[in-house]
């Protein structure tokens, strides 16, 4: 199973909006809802930001909203802010009962 | 509060093994799917395997990476979760993630991770 793909860098200045992309196939991607989105600062462990696609866990921000288009998920963070600076990994849901991570997005705010 | 706190880490030989070790707490432990995800250094996340909750009789499901080498278990007696890692490698060099999985094919909440260092 490849890993999804994800651009190696995003950059934005505070207070503007991104996305970050995550293509996978129709195998992965393109077959479900099973998307899901983890932000992780460094040294620290992940945090589970967006799951089945859109949805968000308690606790966290509305800026953060999940979408999909054909094989291809998206991340995007509204009203960028400094602790908005991490790294992003999608995650899909990939058949067989197994997950695929993407190989991850560093997020730099200017 | 949920907590996850992994241990058993550490400096292994190329095809020796480990058994990696996860306390949870904050949460009825039999009721959840668990996962074991890596995380190589300076590297992205791979998913390891998944043991589901009681409901679904803790069965298990492995990335192919690791099918075959790696087992997961638990207890519900001690809320402990396991990896038995055998016939390491170098490319298995990572801090291994303990979490939870969510009701579906996701991953909720994550512990600290442990540090496995495969090297002569």
């Amino acid at each position: 199973q490849s890993a999804l793909t994800q651009p190696a860098s995003v950059s934005g200045s505070p207070g503007q909006s991104i996305a970050i992309s995550c293509t996978g196939t129709s195998s992965d991607v393109g077959s479900n809802n099973l998307v899901s989105w983890y932000q992780q600062h460094p040294g620290n462990a992940p945090k589970l930001m967006i799951y089945e696609g859109t949805k968000r866990p308690s606790g966290v921000s509305d800026r953060f909203s999940g979408s999909k288009s054909g094989n291809t998920a998206s991340l995007t963070i509204s009203g960028l802010q400094a602790d908005d600076e991490a790294d992003y990994f999608c995650c899909s849901y990939a058949g067989r009962n197994t997950l695929v991570f993407g190989g991850g997005t560093k997020l730099i705010v200017l | 509060e949920v907590q996850l706190v992994e241990s058993g880490g550490g400096l292994v030989q190329p095809g020796g093994s480990l058994r990696l070790s996860c306390a949870a707490s904050g949460f009825y432990f039999d009721d959840y799917h668990m996962d074991w995800v890596r995380q190589a250094p300076g590297k992205g996340l791979e998913w390891v395997g998944r043991i589901r909750n009681k409901a679904y009789s803790h069965t298990t499901e492995y990335a192919a990476s690791v099918r075959g080498r790696f087992t997961i278990s638990r207890d519900a007696s001690k809320n402990s979760l396991y990896l038995q890692v055998n016939s390491l490698m170098s490319e298995d060099t990572a801090v291994y993630y303990c979490a939870r999985g969510g009701h579906n094919w996701y991953i909720h909440y994550w512990g600290q991770g442990t540090l496995v260092t495969v090297s002569s």
